[in-house]
Parts: C-alpha cells; structure tokens; sequence
C-alpha cells in the first residue's frame, strides 16, 4: 500500500467552478500535509500546508484535514484557467525519520 | 532571491558515463534532499541530509552517492548511469529536519542512453 494516494485524474473543471482535489494517507504518525502545484517542466510549488484537523484557507485556496479518516483536500473556488497544473500531496511522517511522502499528483484542467 | 539552485539543467549521457548533480541553497536551511520524478511514480526520495554532515539513504538510493559539500551544498552522484536512472531530478531544502515545508530547485533533466 503506497503511503500517499490520490486520483490521478485528469480532472476537468469549467472556469469559476470549484475544483476538488483529493489524498489519502496510510501512516497514523502522519504530523504535516502539503499541497503542492507543479507546471508541466516546473518545480512544484507550495499551495497549502495543514497541520490540524479542520479547514484552512487562504484566498481561493481551502485545505481540509481529517485524521481521523486519514483524509486530506483542497478545494480551489472560482477556478481559473492558471490553475491547471498537476497538485501534489504530500505527507510528512514522524515515525519515517521526519521523511516526506509525496502522492503522484492529480492533473487538473480548467476549461475556459 | 536564488533559493535552490541546480546545475545542470539537462544533461545527456551514454550508459556507463558518470556525473554529478549540483545543488545549492541560499536560505541557511539545515536540511537538503534529493528527489526523482517519472512518469507515474511521483517524487521519490534518493537520497537526504538531515544536518551538515550527515546523510541517509532514501527510498530509492541504489546507483546513487551524494556529498553534503557544506552547509550550502548538496551533490548527487551518478557513478556508472543506467537508461533506468532517465529522469527528472529535483533537489529541496528545508529549515530543518522537522520543520515546515519542502523549497524545491528547478530540476535536472537527464537522459541517459
């Protein structure tokens, strides 16, 4: 069982809808979440970080955070057509040596 | 504002062929680590250096040395490449062991033949 899981997509949106990213992870000594977005050819970037349970945002951006269920998303509102890129999840666990496991990224279009 | 700075850019390499991976960071970060991407696999971890002086082997770490040259410098190795060793490497930095997030280089592209 892979440590980070996310739907590969693609994931097609219409501009100024919300788009709904999706990650699970396998370690319960799981402590940090990451949103990353990554252009084709580009580093990733950082979007999001969360560390509690509960939502938070940041402009457009909203990550959501459930422990209990093992379960983490951003939601990107008013979509816009810069936001498509592929989004990276990634998980730092505590019982690995602080190591950062990284899902292999869902692929979003945002169609004008 | 460098942040994390790779060199090469892209690199082609005939199988057998060795190099080295540049990587350098600007942001007094104690940690530094090396990743590769492919197609399908995501980022996985080669190789990492928790503090100056340390180093540790990551999830994918065979064909592979590094050098934590300074506190600034982190080189990665390719001793005898392998057309399975084809990928997009990024270097990353972080605060420290423990702490915050991931700052990532632009990445080297290489192709080994």
């Amino acid at each position: 069982q892979k440590e980070v899981e996310q739907n590969s997509g693609p994931l097609s949106v219409p501009e100024g809808a919300i788009a709904s990213l999706n990650c699970t992870y396998s370690d319960r000594g799981s402590q940090s979440f990451f949103w990353y977005r990554q252009y084709s050819g580009k580093s990733p970037e950082l979007i999001m970080s969360i560390y509690s349970n509960g939502d938070k945002e940041d402009g457009r951006f909203t990550a959501q955070l459930n422990k209990a269920s093992q379960y983490v998303s951003l939601l990107i509102r008013d979509s816009q057509p810069s936001d498509s890129a592929t989004y990276l999840c990634a998980v730092n666990i505590k019982t690995a040596g602080n190591q950062f496991y990284f899902g292999t990224g869902t692929s979003l279009t945002v169609i004008p | 504002n460098a942040g994390v700075t790779q060199t090469p850019k892209f690199q082609v390499l005939k199988t057998g062929q060795s190099m080295t991976l540049q990587c350098a960071q600007d942001m007094n970060h104690n940690s530094m680590y090396w990743y590769r991407q492919d197609p399908g696999m995501g980022l996985r971890l080669i190789y990492y250096s928790a503090s100056e002086g340390t180093t540790d082997k990551g999830e994918v770490p065979n064909g592979y040395n590094v050098s934590r040259l300074n506190k600034r410098e982190f080189s990665l190795r390719l001793e005898s490449a392998a057309p399975s060793q084809t990928s997009v490497y990024f270097c990353a930095s972080r605060r420290g062991p423990n702490t915050g997030e991931l700052f990532f280089g632009e990445g080297s592209r290489l192709t080994v033949l």
